[in-house]
């Protein structure tokens, strides 16, 4: 089975642009989150939804958005884009969200995103 | 509030050696999973273990064994017999059920590296 996939792998932007990211899930997943690691650091939960509906939001500001669509595959925008933003972006996924049991997160390769 | 820290930056050992990396958590949750990541340089977090807090049972997968006390609020990951394929970065990690469903909450990885 395929595993979590993400594109682009690299990008390259300008301050002030705005990106877009994409995570397709590992077939029958149904929540996605999204993760920012700053080098150096662990990973840093950004979003988190299911079932096409966001279920949790980290310390980021509102020019980070996200949505998942029907197929359950997923997108994260930033928009006015800062030096700082420049990170490595994860997708994680999982079967589903369940009230009294932790599911397995399964990460993507990632997108390295520089801002200059 | 959830933490997790990791103490140790980086490590270095020379292939065949036994190393441990060390994981304290917090939290006031009764209820909350324990996990380990491995991220070699693609940048991908491989999925290692979960364990549950009311399971502290200690596991052993081949080379790999894990260590998990309660009272001292660690979950520690040994390698046996290293070899020059462990050489990544470890990330343990902690989700709690008070909090985001499924979040998790990063330590900021300690960098081992086998020489051969």
């Amino acid at each position: 089975d395929a595993g979590v996939t993400q594109s682009p792998t690299h990008l390259i932007k300008t301050r002030g642009q705005h990106v877009t990211l994409r995570c397709s899930p590992i077939s029958g997943h149904k929540s996605v989150s999204w993760y920012q690691q700053v080098l150096g650091q662990g990973p840093q939960f950004i979003f988190q939804y299911y079932e096409k509906e966001e279920r949790g939001r980290g310390n980021f500001p509102d020019r980070f958005s996200a949505r998942q669509f029907p197929n359950y595959s997923s997108e994260l925008n930033v928009n006015a884009l800062l030096l700082g933003d420049s990170a490595l972006y994860l997708c994680a996924t999982a079967h589903h969200l369940k009230k009294d049991w932790q599911e397995t997160q399964y990460f993507g390769p990632g997108t390295r995103l520089l801002v200059l | 509030a959830q933490k997790v820290t990791q103490a140790q930056t980086e490590i270095s050992v020379v292939e065949k050696e036994d190393v441990t990396l060390d994981c304290v958590y917090e939290t006031r949750d009764t209820t909350y999973y324990l996990f380990w990541y491995k991220q070699p340089p693609s940048g991908e977090l491989v999925f290692l273990i979960r364990r549950n807090s009311f399971d502290e049972q200690n596991e052993i997968s081949g080379r790999y064994s894990w260590n998990f006390q309660k009272s001292t609020s660690s979950f520690n990951f040994t390698i046996t017999a290293s070899q020059v394929v462990d050489s990544a970065v470890y990330f343990c990690a902690l989700s709690a059920r008070g909090s985001t469903l499924g979040r998790l909450y990063f330590g900021r990885g300690t960098q081992l590296t086998v020489w051969p």
